[in-house]
């Protein structure tokens, strides 16, 4: 069965960096787009950023600019997301969710359990 | 960007009530639109793509119509287990946004 694990969640000071890590069991990993979205205590879902089947095409929401940077490594069935310089609003829940879609978007039809960033100082 | 609005916010109904929420579009998306049931403490989960596909496995008492700007979720006879929040979310280009969800529960 599908699996998605995220894993690299913590408390963090303001201004540092973390990477989080989903990984991915169940299904052809390279068959298919990944996404980051979180959700901030109490809040709703925000989508953080894409990336397709074979790393080439990325898109980050402008919420978190040049800061979050998606990536993926096919040969190891996990995806990535680089978070620099963190400010106490990215504090949230990271889920890493499977697209049904290779190139574009059709849905998210598998999530991860989710792991918590929490900016503090 | 496309901005996503919901309403309403929150709706409570009696079970077996027919319940309709619908999610709005600042401008035309087609039919690239999903929806997503999040029930408290637990991990979204898709319920509907492509505006009215209904995912497999989920209960046929859901339905989604809608095209352009206006899509509506519908649950035909709700039960106590369709509590939760539910986002409707665009894909038709990045950035892929989430509605603010609408919350159901039962009165």
């Amino acid at each position: 069965q599908v699996q998605l694990v995220e894993s690299g969640g913590g408390v963090v000071q303001p201004g540092r960096s973390l990477r989080l890590s989903c990984e991915a069991s169940g299904f052809t990993f390279s068959s298919y787009g990944m996404h980051w979205v979180r959700q901030a205590p109490g809040k709703g879902l925000e989508w953080v950023a894409v990336i397709w089947f074979d790393g080439r095409s990325k898109y980050t929401a402008d919420s978190v600019g040049g800061r979050f940077t998606i990536s993926r490594d096919n040969s190891k069935n996990t995806l990535y997301l680089q978070v620099n310089s963190l400010r106490p609003e990215d504090t949230a829940v990271y889920y890493c969710a499977k697209d049904m879609g290779a190139v574009s978007a059709r849905g998210a039809d598998y999530w991860g359990q989710g792991t918590l960033v929490a900016v503090s100082s | 960007d496309i901005q996503l609005t919901q309403s309403p916010s929150s709706l409570s109904a009696s079970v077996g009530d027919r319940v309709t929420m619908t999610c709005r579009a600042s401008q035309g998306i087609i039919n690239y639109l999903a929806w997503y049931q999040q029930k408290p403490g637990r991990v979204p989960k898709l319920l509907i793509y492509a505006a009215s596909t209904l995912q497999s496995g989920v209960p046929s008492r859901f339905s989604g119509s809608g095209s352009g700007t206006d899509f509506t979720l519908t649950i035909s006879s709700l039960q106590p287990e369709d509590v939760a929040t539910y986002y409707c979310q665009k894909y038709n280009s990045d950035p892929f946004t989430f509605g603010p969800g609408t919350k159901v529960d039962i009165k």
